[in-house]
């Protein structure tokens, strides 16, 4: 039971355009949500968060959507580089019935980015 | 700088022989995960543990286990290593309770096991 989803394997743009990276989840439980970047050979590392509360979260280039009622977020890149050629997962975390988590998460397929020069 | 280190890099390993991956992290955190990435699974978590001697199962814990003496290392063991555990193994580590805490990876191990 998948309960983060990266429906795109790979998403290829050009160097200058966005890109748009699609996340959904289907536990209703999840209350923040996370991108992560992964380049070959390296671990992943973070990228951009954002919380339940919110709908929209910026850091420079890169902006999270959240669509609460579609269980859906997306990850904006504006403009694409070279550089951001990577994989990038999705990551949500809930609360337990404690009220914890210990941030917890659980990770979406993942989607190859390719940004061509 | 603070760091989480994993070894060894890369481990080449027969089907039934015991194996163990080293985590270490220099961040003083509490919590410290072990996942599995694999193509088209995206990373799965494999153990985790909230403190010294506290250890829990993840979604895909059958075939591998774990142990917290200190803070600093979380020791993934392969009992009887299988094909199907040819995968590139990472470790985590985050601070702290509640959701809003990012957890910061190690490069991987890659292991293959024949």
């Amino acid at each position: 039971d998948q309960q983060v989803k990266q429906n795109s394997p790979s998403l290829s743009v050009q160097e200058g355009r966005i890109s748009i990276l699609n996340c959904d989840y289907t536990n209703s439980m999840f209350d923040y949500f996370l991108w992560y970047k992964k380049y070959p050979a390296e671990g992943p590392t973070f990228l951009i968060s954002i919380s339940s509360i919110k709908d929209k979260n910026e850091d420079g280039r890169f902006t999270v959507f959240l669509n609460k009622s579609a269980k859906h977020l997306s990850l904006h890149i504006v403009p694409s580089q070279p550089g951001d050629s990577a994989v990038y997962f999705c990551a949500a975390s809930a609360l337990n019935a404690g009220g914890t988590s210990y941030g917890k998460l659980t990770f979406g397929q993942g989607t190859i980015l390719t940004v061509h020069p | 700088d603070a760091e989480i280190t994993q070894s060894p890099r890369h481990k080449i390993t027969e089907t039934g022989r015991q194996v163990t991956l080293a985590c270490h992290q220099t961040w003083n955190h509490n919590n410290m995960f072990w996942y599995r990435q694999d193509l088209g699974h995206g990373l799965r978590l494999i153990h985790y543990s909230y403190g010294v001697h506290d250890t829990n199962k993840g979604e895909v814990s059958d075939g591998y286990s774990v142990s917290r003496s200190n803070t600093e290392d979380l020791p993934l063991t392969l009992e009887s290593a299988a094909s199907s555990q040819t995968s590139v193994y990472f470790c985590a580590s985050s601070e702290g309770t509640g959701s809003y805490n990012e957890q910061f990876f190690g490069p991987g191990t890659r292991l293959t096991v024949l």
